[in-house]
């Protein structure tokens, strides 16, 4: 079982540059999240959804977008990528009631941009 | 807004010892959950333990444990006989019980690292 699968694991982009985060979940959750990473603010919530063709922003939206198509993935488009988005970032998936409820995470995706 | 807070950026444990984390939020709800998540230095964020907010009994998951003020809104983890590979990471996370789009947003503390001397 392969839970949340990124990719890819380390980017450097220079500054200008799109790209898109990849994440796909074989749990058949409904709901899939974009967090970023950065020192002493812990994880902070960007797009979540919660279910194919639902999507919404969270806590720092600006600067990215996410569509879901299907209830495996959930990209992350950086749009125009600047140093301020130079981060770790990590996609989560989980189910609403019942048992495990917790999220599941990737590996997360070390970003650099210069 | 829910908020989260972690006070204890740092913390130091001898091997065999035991040490608490301390969480506590801000929420006006009264159903939700809270976890501990344990990052290592491999990035992989991994569950340590839940506490449902309507459950009085106090979480254990084997050495882990926390201790649940639901009224001072205080959410610790002890570790006890810590081990090395418990260093790591640790943050502290909140997600409201309401049913929707609560279900897919979680709330993170600043997290508290976690050092286990030999």
């Amino acid at each position: 079982n392969a839970g949340v699968t990124q990719t890819p694991k380390f980017q450097v982009l220079k500054t200008g540059q799109s790209m898109t985060l990849q994440c796909a979940q074989d749990m058949n959750h409904e709901y899939m999240s974009w967090y970023r990473q950065d020192p002493g603010m812990g994880l902070r919530l960007i797009h979540y959804s919660v279910g194919a063709g639902i999507t919404d922003q969270g806590e720092v939206p600006n600067g990215y977008n996410v569509s879901r198509s299907t209830t495996e993935d959930f990209p992350l488009r950086l749009l125009s990528a600047a140093p301020s988005q130079t981060s770790v970032y990590f996609c989560a998936s989980s189910k609403g009631t019942g048992a495990r409820t917790e999220a599941f995470f990737g590996q997360g995706t070390r970003l650099t941009v210069v | 807004a829910q908020t989260v807070t972690q006070s204890q950026p740092e913390m130091s444990v001898q091997e065999a010892e035991t040490v608490t984390l301390s969480c506590t939020y801000d929420t006006s709800e009264s159903d939700y959950y809270l976890f501990w998540y344990k990052q290592p230095p491999s990035r992989q964020m991994i569950l340590v333990i839940r506490q449902e907010a309507y459950k009085q009994q106090n979480a254990t998951e084997n050495r882990f444990s926390v201790n649940f003020q639901k009224a001072a809104k205080s959410f610790s983890l002890k570790i006890s006989d810590s081990q090395l590979g418990d260093a790591a990471m640790y943050f502290c996370a909140y997600r409201l019980n309401a049913g929707g789009t609560s279900y897919g947003k979680l709330t993170f503390g600043q997290g508290t690292i976690l050092t286990v001397h030999p």
